[in-house]
């Protein structure tokens, strides 16, 4: 059974710039949730994919942008950049939309921008 | 708003102790709560989930506890050991489906000393 997988692990880009980030779901999960977590802060929920479609969102604005494709993956796209969207974007699976539904995350990938 | 606080950002315990770590949440009526360790530079792992109309719930030396009227959980580690040291994450959910969101603290890192 494989994990959770992101790529890239590090990205550092400039302010105005896009950036997107990718996410391959553990085997037989249909849900996907992407999360950022700023240095010393909890992970914030962004939003979640499921079943291809947007399912519940966080207090993020809409140039925080996602994609959940036929394979279950998924991407997370960034417009315009800014200082403040540097930190650590987790995706995390499941196997379902129930609030007791396990996460599973994967490593993230560490966004700087400049 | 929702709020979510683990009691200190930091806590030092000798190893053979019992840690335990406190999550208190306000403006919140969570269906579940859930516990997830994270180490340096990794996604978070998740450990116990208990429901709202549970008190307690063990997994191991995992201990926690879930007071929907205080609005705290307790989450205790028996017989400490150098490898327990992580930040720990309390995290809150509603019942899911097309309102689902998971809500987390900003963790409380332990440190067990040899």
């Amino acid at each position: 059974e494989t994990g959770v997988t992101q790529s890239p692990t590090h990205l550092i880009k400039t302010r105005g710039q896009q950036v997107t980030l990718r996410c391959s779901s553990q085997s037989g999960h249909n849900t996907v949730s992407w999360y950022q977590q700023a240095l010393g802060q909890g992970p914030q929920f962004i939003f979640q994919y499921y079943r291809e479609e947007e399912n519940g969102r966080g207090n993020f604005p809409p140039r925080f942008s996602g994609l959940q494709f036929p394979n279950y993956s998924s991407e997370l796209n960034v417009n315009a950049l800014e200082l403040d969207d540097s930190a650590l974007y987790l995706c995390a699976s499941s196997g379902g939309i129930s609030g007791q539904e396990t996460q599973y995350f994967g490593p993230g990938t560490r966004l700087l921008v400049l | 708003s929702q709020k979510i606080e683990q009691n200190s950002e930091a806590l030092n315990i000798q190893e053979g102790k019992t840690a335990t770590l406190t999550c208190n949440y306000t403006n919140y009526s969570p269906a579940y709560l859930q516990w997830y360790r994270q180490d340096p530079g990794r996604g978070p792992v998740f450990l116990l989930l208990i429901r709202e109309n549970e008190k307690e719930k063990r997994k191991e030396r995992l201990k926690v506890t879930f007071d929907t009227t205080l609005k705290q959980s307790l989450f205790h580690i028996t017989a400490s050991q150098p490898a327990d040291s992580a930040t720990y994450l309390c995290a809150l959910s509603n019942s899911g489906g097309s309102n689902y969101k998971l809500t987390f603290g900003k963790g409380t890192l332990l440190t067990v000393n040899p």
